[in-house]
């Protein structure tokens, strides 16, 4: 089972500014997803990413593949408050009934 | 909208007592899974299981146990609960959306063991 890292563990932001998070592994993913958790919930899906190199936006969210399917990043343009949580990144395994492999997450924190 | 739900949001607990956490999905699916979450640790793979009456282990399942009897419903249980078992506890369900599964989380239960 690959290990996802990601970095950075913690962000803390002002609203309006941008920001970077990444997920990396030393294997090559099939895909990858991107959740989202907000202090008292469960995990929400973003987005899935498949191809390498493939870039996709969800408002002000977007979501980068790497060349190589060894690494990805989300990036905020213009953070809200509402943008506050833990971003974790998660590997679906293969052959494994919908096993996924979740890295630690980035605690990131939009302050108005 | 998918939902799954879990019986309790907060949850306190003594040790050596049995706990029982339930979670209910109400889209049929046939995957689902037990996390427990801790700072700094992510979510770490309890139990899961897919399909009714089957289960196998995840990465930490020592110390617990789950049960399936329905497709709906998927139960973990802490037959003594001791202080290292306080934690978050994310259930979660999951489909096969084309190439690639999805995972749809409940809300988390925070079991605290005194």
């Amino acid at each position: 089972t690959q290990l996802l890292e990601q970095s950075p563990q913690f962000l803390s932001i002002q609203e309006g500014e941008n920001l970077t998070v990444y997920c990396n592994s030393s294997s090559v993913f099939s895909s990858l997803q991107w959740y989202r958790q907000e202090p008292g919930e469960g995990p929400v899906l973003l987005v899935t990413v498949v191809t390498g190199g493939e870039v996709k936006k969800l408002k002000r969210l977007t979501f980068q593949f790497g060349d190589a399917r060894k690494d990805s990043s989300l990036h905020i343009t213009a953070a809200q408050p509402g943008d506050t949580g833990l971003y974790l990144c998660a590997d679906p395994l293969t052959d494994s009934w919908g096993k996924f492999q979740f890295g630690a997450g980035t605690q990131v924190v939009v302050t108005p | 909208d998918v939902k799954v739900t879990q019986s309790s949001r907060y949850l306190v607990k003594r040790t050596g007592e049995k706990v029982f956490l339930e979670c209910v999905q109400d889209m049929d699916h046939e995957n689902m899974f037990w996390y427990r979450q801790d700072p700094g640790l992510g979510l770490r793979l309890i139990y899961f299981s897919y399909d009714v009456k089957m289960k196998e282990k995840g990465d930490i399942p020592e110390g617990y146990s789950v049960s399936r009897e329905k497709k709906e419903r998927f139960s973990l249980i802490l037959e003594s609960a001791s202080t290292n078992q306080t934690s978050m506890y994310l259930c979660a369900s999951s489909f096969a959306a084309g190439l690639f599964y999805e995972q749809y989380f409940g809300p988390g239960t925070r079991l605290t063991v005194t």
